[in-house]
């Protein structure tokens, strides 16, 4: 079973500054199936990317996914106050994995 | 509107048993269903899936021991079930719509508490 580890657990950045969050795969992915969501508090996630860099339905062009192999990232471009939240990436392969998330803090 | 409205809070004793529902409105249910569960402090843990058109069921390695998952096709709505319930079930539990390999829509979440 491939670990999804995910780096930093906590970024504090200010209003308008760019987020890098990173996730890292125990092993090789070779499943196109790599998505990242967004969890605020008291809500369930919600779809951000998937397939690596595709944008969902409704997300702002400021998020973008992008990498292969083992690394992948998620940028948040131009932090806004309501981008506070947990992000959390997640593979398919035989069954669903996601990583423990990395919390944004919008100072 | 597309929505995923599970049923509400849940406080069982340890050795009991809950049933979570999860009702599909504004989409044909023709996907495969979800559900995970989300501890306090721990990540998103995937227990099942069912597929709607014939029912198949598949289960996640740490719960095929205790969990049933079903469907109603005449009110589009699925259920989950786990049985002999101990404190460290306690979790907020989701249904999820699959997309291909990612989740689209999610249920509001149902929180259950096992307590004595």
């Amino acid at each position: 079973e491939i670990v999804l580890t995910q780096s930093p657990g906590t970024l504090s950045l200010s209003q308008g500054e760019r987020a890098t969050l990173s996730c890292r795969a125990s092993q090789s992915v070779t499943s196109p199936y790599l998505a990242w969501y967004q969890q605020r508090p008291g809500q369930a996630p919600r779809l951000l990317i998937y397939g690596v860099g595709y944008r969902a339905t409704g997300i702002p062009d400021r998020f973008s996914g992008s990498g292969s192999g083992t690394d992948f990232i998620l940028t948040i471009n131009s932090l806004q106050p309501e981008d506070s939240a947990v992000y959390l990436c997640q593979l398919y392969t035989d069954s669903p994995t996601f990583g423990q998330g990395t919390k944004v803090e919008i100072k | 509107q597309e929505q995923l409205v599970q049923s509400g809070a849940e406080v069982k004793k340890p050795g009991a048993s809950v049933k979570v529902s999860c009702k599909a409105s504004g989409y044909t249910f023709d996907r495969f269903m979800h559900w995970f569960r989300q501890a306090p402090g721990r990540g998103l843990e995937w227990m099942g899936r069912i597929n709607s058109h014939n029912g198949d069921v598949t289960y996640g390695r740490n719960f095929r021991d205790r969990v049933t998952l079903t469907w109603d096709r005449s009110v589009f709505t699925a259920h989950m079930e786990l049985s002999s319930l101990r404190s460290d079930d306690t979790a907020v539990y989701y249904c999820a719509r699959a997309l291909t390999g990612q989740f689209d829509l999610w249920g509001q979440g149902t929180l259950v508490t096992v307590s004595s």
